[in-house]
């Protein structure tokens, strides 16, 4: 069965604190691991696509890796803005995406 | 460019009342999807559309809901009758057809409350 498990499910960090976000996934035939961002009362909005075990991905503070059985997201010295929700979401071979259930980010000042 | 348009933004109706709500995708977007989001929870894929084809509505509740994509532009989602447990946040999105442009852009959604 096709799934995605993110964990942490809630992370607190204190600004300028670096941490990884996790999404470990299983389905068949990965074409495309993708990570959003959303904020409360909005739409995900998107951040990253990656597409072969290697690849890298980085916009300001955030770097996407991904391996053949996970992604991480990276978040290098976080500020306040940066507190959200990040979903991740992998796309199998019958372009169907499932999506995790997502890490609530906290960055205090 | 305009991103992917979702209306009402919030709805608060009586159970067994009927809903629907509305979604205009990117301009040029062929594949358009309807999610559900329940709190502290992702997005659960309720339908996808290319172009004006239902591909993939497994996980639709067809005694109730109920979506049309005439033209293979905008789109509309329908419950009736809504029960309690629809109370939820409404996602459309859509994606332009490729391996590498296939990547979903999310609207505001439409969060509904049924009383």
């Amino acid at each position: 069965e096709d799934q995605v498990t993110q964990s942490p499910e809630a992370l607190r960090l204190q600004e300028g604190e670096s941490s990884s976000l996790n999404c470990s996934y299983t389905v068949s035939g990965l074409r495309g691991l993708f990570w959003y961002r959303q904020d409360p009362g909005k739409g995900p909005e998107f951040l990253f696509t990656l597409y072969s075990a290697g690849e890298e991905k980085e916009k300001e503070r955030l770097k996407a890796t991904l391996t053949k059985k996970e992604s991480f997201l990276h978040i290098t010295a976080p500020k306040p803005e940066d507190s959200a929700t990040y979903l991740c979401a992998a796309r199998n071979t019958g372009n169907q995406f499932y999506f995790g259930t997502g890490t609530s980010l906290t960055v205090i000042p | 460019e305009a991103g992917v348009v979702q209306s009402p933004r919030y709805k608060i109706i009586e159970k067994k009342q009927p809903v629907a709500f509305w979604c205009n995708p990117i301009s040029g977007h062929n594949t358009l999807y309807w999610y559900l989001q329940n709190l502290g929870q992702g997005p659960e894929l309720l339908i996808r559309y290319e172009n004006e084809e239902a591909v993939d509505d497994s996980q639709l509740p067809k005694d109730r809901f109920s979506a049309e994509r005439l033209k293979g532009v905008d789109s509309t989602l329908k419950i009736q009758p809504a029960e309690l447990g629809d109370s939820a946040v409404y996602l459309c999105a859509s994606s332009s057809r490729g391996e590498s442009t296939d990547t979903q852009y999310f609207g505001p959604g439409t969060r509904l409350t049924v009383l």
